[in-house]
């Protein structure tokens, strides 16, 4: 099974900042990678798949990078409705599909 | 506009069952694999079990795999889980999502708690 590990665990910003959020891979999944947005009581939200392409009607602050075992999530100029947990994925390996335990961004 | 639907969740005995379901509209459910994902309360995601479009194909995770099952009707737009020896460790909400990944569609998920 691949681990995901996502760093920091949770990221201080004050709105307007970069956010630059980590996930690392135990071993290399191409570009297999996606990342989700989750804010409290509601559904994860896909935000980036393939590593660095968005999904339909995600906004352009939001970049992704990487690959192999490295990836990036960057939120450019955070908005308030950016404030929520960011997961990992990758969907490399066949199965099981992993995540990793998530970023909190939250507002400093 | 595409949307899936959990539903079933609910308080039961360790050693008991459910089943849950999930009901799709807005796009051609049977040309989708899809998945269930779950998340215990605080905590990260956890993928659980994936159904082929025909139902041919299935997978577990080693968590679940020989306690719950996974089915579709594809008549009926509809997915289900069904759970059972459940266990303190299932508490969670079961989210259903298309697959594979990445999973572009996810329901507003269903809670399930374990208790005594």
């Amino acid at each position: 099974e691949i681990v995901m590990t996502q760093s920091p665990a949770t990221l201080s910003v004050s709105p307007g900042e970069r956010a630059t959020l980590s996930c690392r891979a135990s071993q290399s999944v191409s570009s297999n990678l996606a990342w989700y947005q989750q804010k409290p009581g509601q559904a994860p939200r896909l935000l980036i798949f393939g590593a660095s392409t968005r999904a339909t009607g995600i906004p352009a602050r939001f970049s992704g990078s990487g690959s192999g075992t490295e990836f990036t999530l960057t939120i450019s100029s955070l908005q308030s409705e950016d404030f929520a947990v960011y997961f990992c994925q990758q969907y490399n390996n066949w199965l099981p599909w992993t995540f990793g335990q998530g970023t909190k961004v939250e507002i400093k | 506009q595409v949307q899936l639907v959990e539903s079933g969740g609910g308080l039961v005995k360790p050693g008991g069952s459910l089943r849950l379901s999930c009901a799709a509209s807005g796009f051609t459910f049977s040309d989708y694999y899809m998945s269930w994902i779950r998340q215990a309360p605080g905590k990260g995601l956890e993928w659980v079990s994936y159904i082929s479009s025909s139902g041919s194909t299935i997978y577990y995770a080693d968590s679940v795999k020989g306690r719950f099952t996974i089915s579709r009707d594809n008549a009926k737009n509809s997915l289900y889980l069904q759970m059972n020896s459940l266990r303190a460790e299932d508490t969670a909400v079961y989210y259903c999502a298309r697959a594979p990944p990445p999973m572009d569609v996810w329901g507003q998920g269903t809670t399930v708690t374990v208790s005594s």
